[in-house]
């Protein structure tokens, strides 16, 4: 069992829809990372959290710590928002490093 | 302000071969990285850098594989006697600390790495 669990593996949507991608973890953690990855590769960090709840834009990112679980959400859904979200956590005692999940392809169809 | 940035973009390389893999982190950035992702698979890590301190290299898959930072800033990835299994993108990362604190990582572009 990977130590972080991403559902669905795969989502389609349509344009303006509500989008919610679940985290689960096994292992006690210092932050939780949610990270987009475009078509083409590249990386960019979305959010870091080990509480609550963060909101960036149409985006927002929750955890509960107690029960080990994160979701990212998407507010009007655009097909820009097409990517694949990776779910990864960091433990201060492992120098943060990241340890992902297998990671979330979303399309959004206009 | 720049980025990461890594070097080669793509690299193409017989098996038995040596590479490197380079990647210049965020001036400043103490926490230097290196994630490997292959083809069809997740994100990996791979080995760590946190200012002077020895490296922890717990993620290397095989003794073919070694890194140094010089100076606390570049850093390179070696790869000795290639295999088709090397073949994947590799990522580099910096952040301002990796100990004592948790802050937000940066990634490079990747380095595609593809054995033949």
């Amino acid at each position: 069992k990977n130590e972080v669990e991403q559902s669905p593996q795969n989502l389609t949507a349509q344009e303006g829809e509500f989008i919610t991608i679940n985290c689960s973890y096994s292992v006690g953690i210092s932050a939780l990372h949610w990270l987009q990855q475009h078509p083409g590769g590249g990386i960019v960090s979305l959010f870091m959290l080990s509480s609550g709840k963060k909101k960036h834009g149409r985006l927002i990112a929750t955890i509960n710590i107690q029960e080990k679980h994160s979701s990212l959400h998407i507010t009007a859904s655009h097909p820009r928002d097409s990517a694949v979200y990776i779910c990864a956590h960091s433990q201060e005692t492992s120098g943060s490093r990241l340890t992902f999940g297998e990671g979330t392809q979303l399309t959004v169809n206009p | 302000g720049a980025g990461v940035s890594q070097s080669p973009s793509n690299k193409v390389t017989e098996k038995g071969k040596d590479v490197e893999l380079r990647c210049d982190p965020i001036s400043g950035h103490t926490a230097l990285y290196w994630y490997r992702q292959s083809l069809g698979q997740g994100l990996e890590f791979l080995i760590y850098f946190q200012g002077n301190s020895a490296p922890d290299k717990s993620g290397l898959p095989s003794d073919r594989f070694s890194a140094e930072r010089t100076g606390g800033s570049v850093s390179t990835l070696t790869i000795q006697r290639t295999q088709q299994e090397d073949s994947a993108v590799y990522l580099c990362a910096s952040s301002l600390l990796g100990l004592g604190g948790i802050y937000e990582q940066y990634f490079g572009p990747g380095t595609r790495l593809t054995v033949t």
